[in-house]
């Protein structure tokens, strides 16, 4: 398997910008989680989603900040406009269903997009 | 109240000898999931162990286990023989219940720094 895929890996944007993350889970995975790491803050979950259905979007900051997710094999996130307090690592992460005789499964997470906003 | 609290921000340790990182967690839950994570300096988040609430015996995964004290809230990763290529953030995460949203906690990491 390839593991969770995101794209862009790096993003330079200006102030003002429209910003748009990709994710693509594991296959099979039912649920998906966006988060943000800076320095200050640490890690927040920002939106998760099950079986394509956001859950809870409780984490996300502001509404210039919007997620998607259109099919079980693709989600976005998007901040419009963008503003240089934006600047961080998004990751995203999946997890399956139940299986094997654990309670819960681990999360898998992408190897994150760093964004810098100018 | 935080979910998941690490008080270490910094650790150092002796190549070769263990390490203890602290992890304590807050939930009314009977049921749920802790984990761990590292997360080297290139970036990615790695898993490395698993504790489930129900589960008796203390997780172990290679050099990594996990000193579950359900009555103390307590779930501490302890890496014997440390290698230098532990030197990384360490990040304690809860699951809780199917009941409670089925979302996941993340402490503020502990950075680990292995000394040759």
């Amino acid at each position: 398997d390839a593991g969770v895929i995101q794209s862009p890996r790096h993003e330079v944007t200006e102030m003002g910008q429209e910003v748009t993350l990709r994710c693509k889970p594991i296959s099979g995975h039912d649920y998906l989680f966006w988060y943000r790491q800076t320095m200050m803050r640490g890690l927040e979950l920002l939106i998760y989603f099950n079986n394509n259905v956001p859950i809870d979007d409780s984490g996300m900051p502001e509404d210039r900040f919007s997620a998607k997710m259109p099919n079980a094999s693709f989600s976005t996130l998007k901040i419009q406009p963008s503003e240089p307090r934006d600047s961080a690592v998004y990751f995203c992460a999946s997890s399956s269903k139940l299986a094997g005789g654990r309670s819960y499964n681990e999360q898998f997470f992408g190897p994150g997009t760093r964004l810098t906003v100018l | 109240a935080q979910k998941i609290t690490q008080t270490q921000p910094g650790m150092f340790v002796q190549e070769k000898e263990a390490v203890t990182l602290d992890c304590t967690y807050d939930t009314s839950d009977q049921s749920y999931g802790l984990f761990w994570y590292k997360q080297p300096s290139s970036g990615e988040m790695i898993f490395l162990i698993y504790q489930g609430s129900y589960d008796e015996q203390n997780a172990t995964e290679g050099r990594y286990s996990l000193n579950f004290q359900k009555a103390r809230k307590s779930a501490n990763l302890v890496i014997s023989a440390s290698q230098l290529g532990d030197s990384a953030m360490y990040f304690c995460a809860m699951r809780e219940g199917l009941n409670t949203g089925n979302q996941f906690y993340f402490g503020t990491g502990t950075s680990l720094t292995v000394i040759p």
